[in-house]
């Protein structure tokens, strides 16, 4: 069963700041890689999937890339904004493609 | 406007009732899959249905037990038989192509059931 760590579990910058959150897995026959966002009290909400044949994805100001041979995955967010401020989740599949996920990394941006 | 609802927001249980928690979908999507989030721990899979009428457990399901007779609904009950119910519940789709369930996963607004 795939087990994913997300560390630190918490995390505070400055407006402005590139944000840098990661994700480590334990199989390294990952199928896709997926990071979500979540605010408080709501649902999440998908940013980026990596499929296993990608090394990374971009959308706007955000970059993840897998990286199967160490077991990691990074996003990346650039310039990062007040508004950026929420939990962030990783999910990797398992080997019955099941996706399994951290527990997640809470970023607070500081106007 | 596609998406997936959940109700209710908030759900309050006494000991020894069975509740049961709402997911409704209209992205045509053909898997469906409940999770649990407790404070401090990612999310864990209750229960996932790939097709109509045909349901799979998940990693923690004693206590639960869902249906799937349409394909937009997929019904979960927390019954008297789970010890723990206090939680975040979460409802998802997703397409389900060449057998693969990790396709992109479109959540719900969650349910918060507290036992009293």
């Amino acid at each position: 069963k795939q087990e994913v760590t997300q560390i630190p579990a918490a995390l505070s910058v400055p407006e402005g700041e590139n944000l840098v959150l990661n994700c480590s897995f334990t199989d390294s026959a990952i199928y896709n890689l997926q990071w979500f966002r979540q605010d408080p009290g709501k649902g999440l909400t998908s940013l980026l999937l990596i499929q296993s044949s990608q090394r990374e994805q971009t959308s706007g100001r955000l970059n993840a890339s897998l990286d199967k041979s160490s077991g990691r995955s990074t996003l990346y967010i650039a310039a990062s904004q007040p508004g950026d401020s929420a939990t962030y989740l990783c999910a990797g599949d398992s080997n019955d493609y099941k996706l399994s996920f951290g527990a997640g990394t809470t970023v607070t941006v500081r106007a | 406007d596609g998406g997936i609802t959940q109700s209710p927001k908030y759900l309050f249980r006494k000991e020894g009732q069975n509740v049961t928690l709402s997911c409704e979908q209209n992205l045509n999507h053909d898997a469906m899959y409940w999770y649990r989030q407790d404070p401090g721990q990612g999310l864990r899979l209750i229960y996932y249905s790939q097709i109509v009428n045909d349901f799979q457990k998940g990693d923690i399901a004693e206590g639960y037990s869902v249906s799937r007779e349409k394909k937009e609904s997929f019904p979960l009950t927390v019954t008297s038989a789970q010890k723990n119910p206090t939680a975040f519940y979460l409802c998802a789709s997703s397409i389900f192509s060449s057998g693969k369930l990790t396709d992109t996963q479109y959540f719900g607004p969650g349910t918060r059931l507290t036992v009293l």
